[in-house]
């Protein structure tokens, strides 16, 4: 069974500060890495997309990938309030399998 | 603008009713999915469709059937032998090419009443 593991939180995080988000995976032949967010009451919203070893940064975001310890990261720099959300890693062989999401709670 | 329709966003139904949740891209995507997602339980895939006129079961698709006649429509139906069927449904499509993920439509959230 191919599995997409995420602590579920919440993850509290003082206003300002780096929320790092954490996601394991146990299908060793995925090729493409996505996190998603996901506002109370709405529909999951693809913010980044990771597809080689490494970081890559998109504004106060950064996906960081390790697909030698099977692992996916992402960081989000200056959290701000509005980052409160439940963040979902997804990790697509065939096709994608989604995990259960980290609730984030940026505190003001 | 592109993107993919869920109707209703709301929909109440009486116990051994049939109903169906519309979902409509104009993204031009090839594959459509459909997942329901209860509190604490993640995304559950019920069906997927990777071209027109096939489709393939998903975790949980006891209960529920879909169609895909057009490449821009993918319907579910929530049939009265879905036992729990309140939930969040949300309806996703995707190129179909390995490096794309999911984009998702704004959910249906069914209520039985």
């Amino acid at each position: 069974q191919k599995e997409v593991e995420q602590n579920s939180g919440p993850l509290s995080v003082p206003e300002g500060a780096i929320a790092s988000l954490n996601c394991t995976y146990s299908d060793r032949v995925s090729q493409s890495f996505f996190w998603y967010r996901q506002y109370s009451g709405k529909s999951p919203e693809l913010i980044m997309s990771i597809y080689s070893n490494g970081d890559k940064e998109d504004g106060r975001f950064t996906a960081q990938l390790n697909k030698a310890s099977q692992y996916v990261s992402l960081l989000i720099r200056d959290s701000q309030p509005s980052d409160s959300a439940t963040y979902l890693c997804a990790v697509r062989g065939d096709k994608i399998i989604f995990g259960k999401g980290t609730r984030l709670h940026i505190l003001p | 603008d592109g993107g993919i329709t869920q109707s209703p966003k709301y929909l109440f139904r009486k116990e051994g009713q049939n109903v169906t949740l519309s979902c409509e891209q104009n993204l031009n995507h090839d594959a459509m999915y459909w997942y329901r997602q209860d509190p604490g339980q993640g995304l559950r895939l019920i069906y997927y469709s990777q071209i027109v006129n096939d489709f393939q079961k998903g975790d949980i698709a006891e209960g529920y059937s879909v169609s895909r006649e057009k490449k821009e429509s993918f319907p579910l139906t929530v049939t009265s032998a879905q036992k729990n069927p309140t939930a969040f449904y949300l309806c996703a499509s995707s190129p179909g090419r390995i490096n794309y993920g999911y984009t998702f439509g704004s959910g249906t959230r069914l209520t039985v009443v």
